[in-house]
């Protein structure tokens, strides 16, 4: 079945250095890009939404400077957290969707990533 | 607005059913996900129903009605390891995924 690659799986930084998140599509082209974040106790949040070459699409209330999302290849796409602070200490899991599969249950999950800020 | 309610936690016996309700509310809607989520980890997909009735896969069933906007989650021969989170998502006329806030599932011996 479809595999998402996420990278790294944990990872402590310092607070106002920038840490990126990989996830890679291993057998499947992923057309689209789902960046979740999901604190403890709470369900994901969906932070923005990304298609392969373009810009990304942010919620309301995430930042887009301070979250970049890059997507520019159909198998990888990346987000940074930049300047973190320990705040944004969370858990960020990516999603990826295939639309040109047909399969309406392409939704495949990364392994997630569990940020630290100290 | 868009909603998805389910509740919050259950608990449940080794070996016994229990069954987790889900009702959603979307702008449009193109199928419901059951996912289940361990601690730390990412969720796992467990089931996907867009047409009413009941899906089986093994200990795990998926019922939908669309016309009352409910699903459930219905797990058979409980095991220590079902105890889980269990995400309830559906796919809305855009084909965005909206979220309800899971229901922690604790199960004792």
């Amino acid at each position: 079945g479809a595999v998402v690659s996420q990278h790294p799986s944990r990872v402590i930084c310092k607070s106002g250095t920038s840490v990126k998140i990989e996830c890679r599509s291993l057998d499947f082209q992923a057309t689209t890009m789902f960046w979740y974040r999901q604190f403890p106790k709470q369900s994901l949040m969906l932070m923005a939404t990304s298609n392969e070459g373009s810009k990304a699409t942010y919620e309301q209330g995430v930042e887009k400077d301070k979250f970049l999302i890059n997507h520019a290849s159909l198998t990888l796409s990346t987000l940074t957290v930049t300047s973190a602070h320990p705040e944004d200490s969370s858990f960020y899991i990516c999603s990826a969707r295939d639309a040109n599969s047909g399969e309406i249950a392409g939704y495949t999950f990364g392994s997630g990533t569990r940020l630290t800020v100290v | 607005g868009q909603n998805i309610d389910q509740p919050t936690e259950m608990t449940a016996t080794e070996g016994a059913i229990v069954q987790i309700n889900c009702t959603y509310q979307t702008s449009g809607f193109n199928g419901l996900f059951w996912y289940q989520q361990h601690a730390g980890e990412a969720p796992t997909f467990l089931s996907y129903n867009v047409l009413d009735g009941l899906e089986e896969k093994g200990r795990f069933s998926s019922f939908l009605s669309r016309s009352k906007g409910y699903s459930y989650l219905l797990l058979k021969e409980l095991q220590m390891k079902d105890s889980a989170s269990y995400l309830c998502a559906a796919l809305d006329s855009n084909y965005q995924l909206i979220w309800g806030a899971g229901t922690k599932l604790i199960i004792k011996p």
